[in-house]
């Protein structure tokens, strides 16, 4: 049972397109957060989230906490956005966190 | 700004060695994680610590130990290294904010 499911496993678009990657999740939360991974480096920490939208540069990451789902939107995406994201909950209860699998984003110029 | 530092970046070791990854951060977090990377699987947490000589068990202890002595520090043992191991590691800590990663050990049992 996967407590975070997110959609698409993978993405390519062309530079300048719109994307949209989706988190699904089954617990009640405390939190969530969207993660960026680029290819053999670690993972940086995008935005943390409970309620409503937040917004940094060209990402926006909304959340809906009733329908316990969340969306990450780039606009005017780049080649420098081609990474993987990861979506994470942080449980009401518990120090542990639960992760999506991961959308691999490939932006081509 | 938080640093999360892994003393290896890459590290081949034998089946049956004891292997050492270690994992120091500089912010006074008190939780600290260790998580294994494998391709389709996202990220699986095999321990956790919420304070010093406290720790727990996440999803996939077996064949893994952990110690942390100190609040900074955070090691995760390989009793006796098996193929099966051989994946990415990724240390993390936070103080019920964000998370904060290392930047891995990608380690691999022969």
């Amino acid at each position: 049972k996967n407590e975070v499911e997110q959609s698409p496993q993978n993405l390519t678009a062309q530079e300048g397109e719109f994307i949209t990657i989706n988190c699904s999740y089954s617990v009640g939360i405390s939190a969530l957060h969207w993660l960026q991974q680029h290819p053999g480096g670690g993972i940086v920490s995008l935005f943390m989230l409970s309620s409503g939208k937040k917004k940094h540069g060209r990402l926006i990451a909304t959340i809906n906490i009733q329908e316990k789902h969340s969306s990450l939107h780039i606009t005017a995406s780049h080649p420098r956005d081609s990474a993987v994201y990861i979506c994470a909950v942080r449980p009401y209860t518990g120090n542990q966190f639960y992760f999506g699998t991961g959308t691999s984003l490939t932006v081509i110029p | 700004d938080v640093k999360v530092t892994q003393s290896s970046r890459y590290l081949v070791k034998r089946t049956g060695e004891k292997v050492f990854l270690e994992c120091v951060q500089d912010m006074d977090h008190e939780n600290m994680f260790w998580y294994r990377q494998d391709p389709g699987l996202g990220l699986r947490l095999i321990y956790f610590s919420y304070d010093v000589k406290m720790k727990e068990k996440g999803d996939i202890p077996e064949g893994y130990s952990v110690s942390r002595e100190k609040k900074e520090r955070f090691s995760l043992i390989l009793e006796s290294a098996s193929t099966n191991q051989t994946s990415m590691y990724l240390c993390a800590s936070s103080l019920g904010g964000p998370l904060h990663f290392g930047n891995g050990t990608r380690l691999t049992v022969t």
